[in-house]
């Protein structure tokens, strides 16, 4: 059965860079699409942050894009995101995902991670 | 890129159905069958609920249907039942090679 987690620091302070990694077990994520990222600012919708094959190739929100870089190291089954310059506009609950049948749907998610970005 | 447009709360009574609307563009919802849904309960994941428009995933309930009619794409739930109660979300991939989410339906069984 495949589980993801998320884990990197829960406080981060503005302009500072948010950074984020996430473990999967039962599956290889040399497998298949793209890995997905994805937020939800508290009490607010869902916004799509990014994705990344396992190649190291990537997909951006273009919102986010200048300040956002994401890897994948397959040896440890991880991929990772960072996220530069942060502002309080980027607290959120933050979600990796599993893509399920295209890079576009994501069927596995992890529990989630609250980063506060405050002084 | 704009969040898909879906209304901010849907109700029915038990055993009832509803239909969620997510209402895009031609460069997105209407362009591609790459809409998915899914439900969040408080404080949990979201769950996939329906992909490419239609499609279940293995196991989930024949409850949950999906359609889309040019620009908007629809998500009926069939005889509603008490823990049909979360809020729902749709997503689409776009044509910049992105994904956008819809806003969100809180969806009550009354």
């Amino acid at each position: 059965q495949v589980q993801l987690q998320e884990s990197g620091p829960g406080l981060v302070k503005p302009s500072e860079t948010l950074s984020l990694t996430c473990t999967v077990s039962g599956y290889s994520i040399s497998s298949g699409y793209y890995w997905g990222w994805i937020r939800q600012p508290p009490g607010k919708g869902l916004e799509w942050i990014g994705s990344v094959y396992h190649s190291g190739n990537t997909y951006y929100n273009p919102s986010l894009k200048s300040r956002l870089t994401m890897s994948v190291d397959t040896s440890k089954n991880q991929f990772s995101l960072k996220l530069t310059s942060v502002t309080a506009a980027d607290t959120a609950v933050y979600y990796c995902a599993r893509p399920y049948s295209s890079n576009w749907n994501f069927d596995s998610w992890g529990q989630g991670t609250l980063v506060t970005v405050s002084s | 890129q704009s969040a898909l447009t879906q209304p901010a709360s849907v109700s029915g009574s038990p055993g009832q159905s509803i239909t969620i609307s997510c209402t895009g563009t031609s460069s997105d919802v209407g362009g591609y069958d790459y809409v998915s849904w899914y439900q969040q309960y408080p404080g949990k994941a979201p769950k996939l609920m329906i992909y490419d428009v239609r499609y279940r995933p293995s196991g989930l309930s024949y409850r949950f249907s999906g359609s889309k009619s040019g620009n908007t794409a629809s998500l009926t739930i069939s005889g509603l039942q008490a823990e049909d109660e979360a809020d729902y979300y749709c997503s689409s991939y776009t044509s910049s090679s992105t994904l956008v989410f819809g806003t969100g339906t809180k969806v009550t069984v009354l």
